[in-house]
């Protein structure tokens, strides 16, 4: 079964300064999707960026980027000139590529302070 | 990418009782997801629902506890049976897979408290 890690519950950054949030993952699957995923306290949860396993490139969305580095089952979340709505729970999400095993696996979560 | 509209929002129940919360799609779509997520902790997976046929549970969850309900390809409803203190959590639906380009969407959630 895959396993996604997030290792630090809380993390806090300067308004405006760039801050990096971890996620490793445990599979044997060579191909799968990966995703950050944003909640804020209206506890809706938002798609911030996806990322394809067989696509080298890391995926980027605006001011959200992604480190995957695939041989080391790590795939980071960079969230640069944070601001004030950045504040949330984010949580790392795993899904296979298999048809009809297309769950999400998530991560326990990392609290994102921005201090203003 | 879809649009789930879930019900009730949040709903303060007695021990004992049951809440059925519902999800509606607005395009069709094969599974839904039912999650909950218990106070400050992520998100487990409790079943995923297919149209036509039985829900599939993830292990520590039952049927006779979390009955679901798939009627049609836009439409599921999640049962709390029983409920105790322990219960109390959000539950929130989902779709996800070629519908939304492999990305999944969420409802907003049910807050459930049980007193």
């Amino acid at each position: 079964a895959q396993t996604v890690t997030q290792s630090q519950p809380e993390m806090s950054v300067q308004e405006a300064e760039t801050v990096t949030l971890s996620c490793t993952y445990d599979t044997s699957e060579s191909d799968y999707y990966l995703f950050w995923y944003k909640q804020p306290p209206s506890r809706q949860m938002i798609l911030v960026i996806r990322q394809e396993a067989y696509k080298q490139q890391n995926a980027t969305e605006n001011r959200f980027s992604v480190n995957f580095q695939k041989a080391a089952k790590s795939f980071s979340l960079k969230i640069s000139d944070s601001q004030l709505g950045d504040a949330a729970m984010y949580f790392c999400a795993y899904r296979s590529a298999n048809f009809g095993n297309e769950k999400l696996t998530f991560g326990t979560g990392t609290r994102l302070t921005i201090i203003p | 990418s879809a649009v789930i509209s879930q019900k009730p929002s949040r709903d303060i129940c007695q021990r004992g009782t049951s809440l059925t919360i519902q999800c509606q799609v607005d395009s069709q779509v094969t599974m839904m997801f039912w999650y909950r997520q218990q106070p400050g902790q992520s998100l487990t997976l409790i079943a995923t629902a297919n149209q036509g046929s039985e829900a599939t549970y993830e292990s520590g969850f039952v049927i006779d506890k979390f009955p679901i309900s798939r009627p049609n390809l836009t439409f599921s409803t999640l049962t709390v049976s029983n409920m105790s203190p322990e219960d109390s959590s959000i539950y929130l639906c989902s779709v996800g897979g070629t519908v939304t380009n492999y990305g999944y969407t969420f409802g907003s959630g049910t807050r459930l408290t049980v007193v």
